[in-house]
């Protein structure tokens, strides 16, 4: 069985400040993939990063940073000098790329991020 | 226009109503799936269909049912609604060549009276 779990229901921060979204993930897989996802209040999924389970490298796109630690099972985000705009609802998942749950994605339940102005 | 589209976009129904959500593709996916949305749950199988052939229960199929009618379309139906199936649903397609990612629809909210 796979389980992803984020810790915070909900994160407030004023505008320019930095933000970490936890997730913490379980999966008997070697092989899987994991992804974070950005839902605004109009709804749609708007996918942000996919990361293997074989490359550890840390990643950075502009303002959103990802850190995967095999060893603690956590991949988190973090977004440097949050805007009003980042306010949304982020959901961490899991893909096993094998076995029987093979194409399933599995969700955390969503950390929902209000930046104030 | 978007690869993937549902409709309808927002429905209200009353207990009891059958309905039906469809969904159609334009990526030339063979894998479609159907997710529900519930606030501090995330979001949770329902079914999914790796091909046209192919059908399988998800981890809260209970009152559903899908009909895979071609590569393209995917439907999922409540026979008869109830209330606690007032939610946020989801239609996504992946290509497993490609590392697994779902692409979404922009999602159907349901409402049950």
């Amino acid at each position: 069985a796979q389980k992803v779990t984020q810790a915070q229901t909900e994160i407030s921060v004023v505008e320019k400040e930095d933000v970490t979204l936890d997730c913490v993930y379980e999966t008997r897989d070697t092989t899987y993939y994991l992804f974070w996802y950005k839902q605004p209040p109009s709804g749609e999924l708007v996918f942000l990063i996919r990361r293997n389970s074989f490359d550890e490298q840390n990643e950075i796109s502009g303002r959103y940073s990802w850190n995967f630690q095999k060893s603690t099972s956590s991949f988190n985000f973090t977004i440097t000098a949050s805007q009003v705009v980042d306010s949304a609802v982020y959901f961490c998942a899991l893909i096993n790329a094998g076995g029987t749950s093979y194409g399933k994605l599995t969700f955390g339940q969503g950390t929902i991020l209000t930046v104030h102005p | 226009d978007a690869d993937v589209t549902q409709t309808p976009r927002n429905r209200i129904t009353k207990t009891g109503k059958r309905i039906m959500l469809e969904c159609s593709q334009t990526k030339g996916h063979d894998r479609m799936y159907w997710y529900r949305q519930d606030p501090g749950l995330g979001l949770r199988l329902i079914y999914y269909s790796f091909d046209v052939k192919d059908i399988n229960k998800g981890e809260i199929s209970d009152g559903y049912s899908v009909s895979r009618q071609a590569q393209a379309k995917f439907s999922l139906s409540l026979e008869s609604a109830i209330p606690n199936q007032t939610a946020l649903y989801f239609c996504a397609t992946s290509d497993p060549v490609v590392s697994g990612e779902l692409f979404f629809g922009e999602g159907s909210r349901l409402t049950v009276l």
